[in-house]
């Protein structure tokens, strides 16, 4: 059983374009943080979000966690061909936790 | 300043090799991982180091041995790998292990068993 549920798995679009990635889960989390990662580089971290309801402006990215620290969303606005790559969310259970991993959205934006 | 290093950037090693894999970091971050990412799955949680003392060991198979020098330095010393060990190994640190601190990634080694 996945504890954070991603989706889409593979979204490819035009630049230009909007769109929305998910980050879902059945259970309560103190932090959730959202990564890009480019073929054979490490994660870059994007955000972190700790509090119910919080949304957080990345310049064209829009990142939002639930009101009830279940789930997130990440929201691009006019893609441009440099968003590619895989966007993976993490999150922490409890203030000891180990960091859980999604299983990604691979983003491409076309020209 | 957010950087993690990790060298070598590649590494090809047969199964009767020795080898190891360095991290380092200067932000003054007291929680060090590894972690394995095989190709088009999500980074996999080896060990964790805190305060330089092995807190976490998700049982990794005993020819990956961490090693915690001091407070900017991790190792993972290699023996005895399996082709199926061919992954990219990223190394990542936190302020703590404790509290919603973020972790920041290193570039990884693509490691490349044969």
């Amino acid at each position: 059983t996945q504890l954070l549920e991603q989706s889409p798995q593979f979204l490819s679009i035009q630049e230009g374009e909007n769109l929305t990635v998910y980050c879902n889960s059945s259970s309560v989390f103190s932090s959730l943080q959202w990564y890009r990662q480019e073929p054979g580089e490490g994660p870059v971290l994007l955000v972190t979000v700790v509090t119910g309801g919080e949304v957080k402006k990345l310049k064209r990215l829009t990142f939002q966690f639930g009101d009830a620290r279940k789930d997130s969303s990440l929201h691009i606005t006019a893609a441009q061909t440099g968003d590619t790559g895989l966007y993976l969310c993490a999150a922490r259970r409890g203030s000891q936790g180990n960091l859980i991993f999604g299983k990604g959205t691979k983003l491409s934006v076309k020209p | 300043d957010t950087e993690v290093t990790q060298t070598p950037k590649h590494l090809v090693m047969g199964m009767t090799n020795k080898k190891s894999l360095k991290c380092e970091q200067h932000m003054g971050h007291r929680a060090m991982y590894w972690y394995k990412q095989k190709a088009k799955k999500p980074p996999e949680l080896m060990f964790v180091y805190s305060y330089e003392k092995l807190s976490i060991n998700e049982s990794v198979p005993s020819r990956f041995s961490p090693e915690c020098p001091n407070s900017s330095l991790l190792n993972l010393h290699l023996h005895a790998l399996q082709p199926e060990d061919s992954a990219l190994y990223l190394c990542a640190s936190s302020l703590r292990l404790a509290g919603a601190h973020e972790q920041y990634f290193g570039p990884g080694t693509r490691l490349t068993v044969t």
